[in-house]
């Protein structure tokens, strides 16, 4: 069964860059078509979708975030990873990584990982 | 951006009660629509998409309808379990985005 687990920092300085990795078990990331997405959620609000990445390289991104995001694989590693730069308080967020259903870029996210508070302070 | 307008904000039903809650587009995004499942400190689980159809292991009383701009999540009879908030979400583009979510709590 194909799991997604985020990992990376908890605590962010302001200005200074957000990585996270999400690493895919169950599964390989570059077997099939399907595009691989990261999702954020500020603390008590809503979703928000940051963006979009396949095991080629194909990104899509958020156009508000799009100077400050960058997200890349490695399918030697089976992850796939996300930097947000010059970060302030608003990034602070649990930050899911998701796999988008049917390999369209455009999809609902059917496998989500069980998420990562990241706090900006 | 495509906006995506969930009504109401927040739902008190009791267990049993057929509840409804509607999702509206800012502009035709045909049936490329999700609903999701969250429950607090927990992923968000995706239950119907492409409007209407059922994810695997998703409980029958659980359905969506709608398309274009107006989308309805329904459960038939609520139990103790569906007490969470819902979100939808477009897929027409890229661009993806969410409603603001609905909380459904125990009247």
């Amino acid at each position: 069964q194909l799991q997604l687990q985020e990992s990376g920092p908890g605590l962010v300085k302001p200005s200074e860059t957000l990585s996270l990795t999400c690493t895919v078990s169950g599964g390989s990331i570059s077997s099939s078509s399907y595009y691989w997405g990261w999702i954020r959620q500020p603390p008590g609000k809503g979703l928000g979708w940051i963006g979009t990445i396949n095991y080629r390289g194909t990104t899509s991104y958020n156009p508000p975030l799009n100077s400050r995001v960058t997200i890349s694989v490695d399918t030697s590693k089976n992850q796939f990873s996300l930097k947000l730069t010059s970060v302030t308080a608003a990034d602070t967020a649990v930050y899911y990584c998701g796999r988008l259903k049917d390999g369209r870029r455009e999809d609902a996210f059917d496998i989500w990982g069980q998420g990562t508070m990241v706090t900006v302070s | 951006d495509i906006q995506m307008t969930q009504s109401p904000s927040i739902l008190s039903a009791s267990v049993g009660d057929r509840v409804t809650i509607t999702c509206r587009a800012s502009q035709s995004i045909s049936n490329w629509l999700a609903w999701y499942q969250q429950k607090p400190g927990k992923a968000p689980k995706l239950l119907i998409y492409k409007t209407s159809n059922l994810e695997g292991g998703v409980p029958s009383r659980f359905s969506g309808s709608g398309s274009g701009t107006e989308f309805t999540l329904t459960i038939s009879s609520l139990q103790p379990d569906d007490f969470a908030t819902y979100y939808c979400q477009q897929y027409n583009d890229y661009f993806l985005t969410f409603g603001g979510g609905t909380k459904v709590e125990i009247k």
